[in-house]
């Protein structure tokens, strides 16, 4: 079946400018994850969604990041005015199960702040 | 102390060989291990997975959990060039719900001709 898409696979954004990247989870993964990554990085959690429900958004770098997830199934997060230190490669990811499970990444956004 | 913890490599092994990557862990109370293979460019993908102690073969590759010890390893038995990529050890933790998992900063694999 189809997995985990994220759209735009490529982003270039000037500083102060607001992105909204798009992930389609696998169709019947109730839980749904942001990670980003940096170069040479491992991914880092940024938030979580169980259906519609954002359960922990504890690794929002700061309240210029949101994200959302309003029918339980496609999210979208957010930044605010972008700054350099935004750039990396954000990373969705399912997983069929409410807890636990294993979890199945989509291809990724790079994002490019100028 | 990092919360997982990988030997960023590189890994050199020849082809045929046996690659063995290690990951140590600091949360005592994290439930389930993940390894990700991820190449150049590209998103991680999920190779294997381990909730128990002991071992977990599927294929070419065996993952072992030793939770007394807070160690979890990969090995990759017969290794082909296209074995060659960064490998990733995830942990899921208790902590923020025990949803998320927490990365290494993952052990890049060459295996040579």
């Amino acid at each position: 079946g189809a997995g985990v898409s994220q759209s735009p696979r490529y982003k270039v954004a000037k500083r102060g400018q607001d992105v909204a990247l798009r992930c389609d989870p696998i169709s019947g993964h109730v839980s749904l994850f942001w990670y980003q990554q940096a170069l040479g990085q491992g991914p880092e959690f940024l938030t979580y969604f169980q259906n519609e429900a954002q359960l922990d958004k504890s690794g929002l770098p700061s309240d210029r990041f949101f994200a959302e997830r309003p029918e339980g199934s496609v999210s979208t997060l957010k930044i605010q005015r972008t700054q350099q230190e935004d750039s990396a490669v954000y990373l969705c990811a399912s997983s069929y199960r409410a807890f636990a499970g294993e979890q199945y990444f989509g291809p990724g956004t790079r994002l490019t702040v100028t | 102390q990092k919360e997982v913890e990988q030997n960023s490599g590189p890994l050199s092994v020849p082809e045929g060989a046996i690659a063995s990557l290690n990951c140590t862990y600091s949360d005592r109370g994290s439930q389930s291990f993940f390894w990700y293979r991820q190449y150049s460019g590209k998103s991680p993908e999920l190779i294997m997975f381990i909730y128990s102690n002991g071992d977990k073969e599927d294929g070419r590759f065996t993952a072992q959990l030793n939770k007394a010890s807070q160690y979890v390893s990969l090995l990759i038995r017969d290794s082909q060039p296209s074995d060659s990529a960064t490998y990733l050890c995830a942990v899921r933790g208790v902590t923020g719900g025990g949803n998320k998992l927490t990365f290494g900063t993952g052990t890049q694999l060459k295996v040579e001709l």
